[in-house]
């Protein structure tokens, strides 16, 4: 089992230019989140997806768009990159479902840079 | 919302110490509480839960405690090693539905020899 990927690991980009990021899980997981991590700010989640077909905002969804593909995929669209969305980026998922508080697993992350 | 508020946000200790991290919660409906610990350049992965039926949860070094009156909770661990180093994070969570996480903002732990 790889658990869950993420493509690509690092990235820089130039103000304005899109980019997609992939997530992928094997673990048949309900439910995915896109996260991201800036210093002194923890972990914010930016888009979830509650199950195959769902995608609902988090705290920061302004800038990005999801798309769940199919129950393993979960990717993230920075339309138009902004320096303010530097970050490191984190795939997670779960078995959550309602009435249910499964452990989210992480991915590995993608640092984003943006120029 | 959920808002969670971590502290501190660095601690250093000796090895063999203990060291304590405080976190306080909003919504009185939260009764899942995780504690996820990361390393420098890793991914965060969970080290121990506490739901809000249990007031301690203890998993050898490592221990948490709830106090739901108060809404706070606590990750103590004792005799602290230098590989305990790492950044660790709470959260917490009503179970409603298909209800999210709300992080604290971290906090870094050193251990120094």
């Amino acid at each position: 089992n790889a658990g869950v990927t993420q493509t690509p690991k690092f990235q820089v980009l130039k103000t304005g230019q899109s980019m997609t990021l992939q997530c992928a899980q094997d673990m048949n997981h309900n439910s995915m989140y896109w996260y991201r991590q800036d210093p002194g700010m923890g972990l914010r989640l930016i888009y979830y997806s509650a199950s195959e077909g769902t995608t609902d905002k988090g705290e920061v969804p302004n800038g990005y768009n999801v798309s769940r593909l199919n129950k393993r995929e979960f990717s993230l669209r920075l339309e138009s990159a902004a320096p303010s969305q530097t970050s490191v980026y984190f795939c997670a998922s779960s078995e959550r479902g309602p009435l249910s508080y499964n452990e989210q697993f992480f991915g590995p992350g993608t640092r984003l840079t943006v120029l | 919302g959920e808002n969670v508020e971590q502290h501190p946000s660095t601690l250093s200790v000796q090895e063999g110490d203990s060291a304590v991290i405080k976190c306080t919660y909003s919504d009185s409906a939260s009764n899942y509480f995780p504690w996820y610990k990361q390393e420098l350049g890793k991914r965060p992965q969970l080290i121990i839960d506490i739901r809000s039926n249990v007031g301690e949860k203890k998993d050898q070094r490592i221990a948490v405690t709830l106090n739901k009156t108060a809404k706070h909770f606590s990750l103590h661990i004792t005799e602290t090693q230098p590989e305990d180093s790492a950044v660790y994070f709470c959260a917490a969570t009503p179970l409603s539905g298909y209800s999210t996480l709300t992080f604290g903002k971290g906090t870094m732990l050193l251990v120094s020899p």
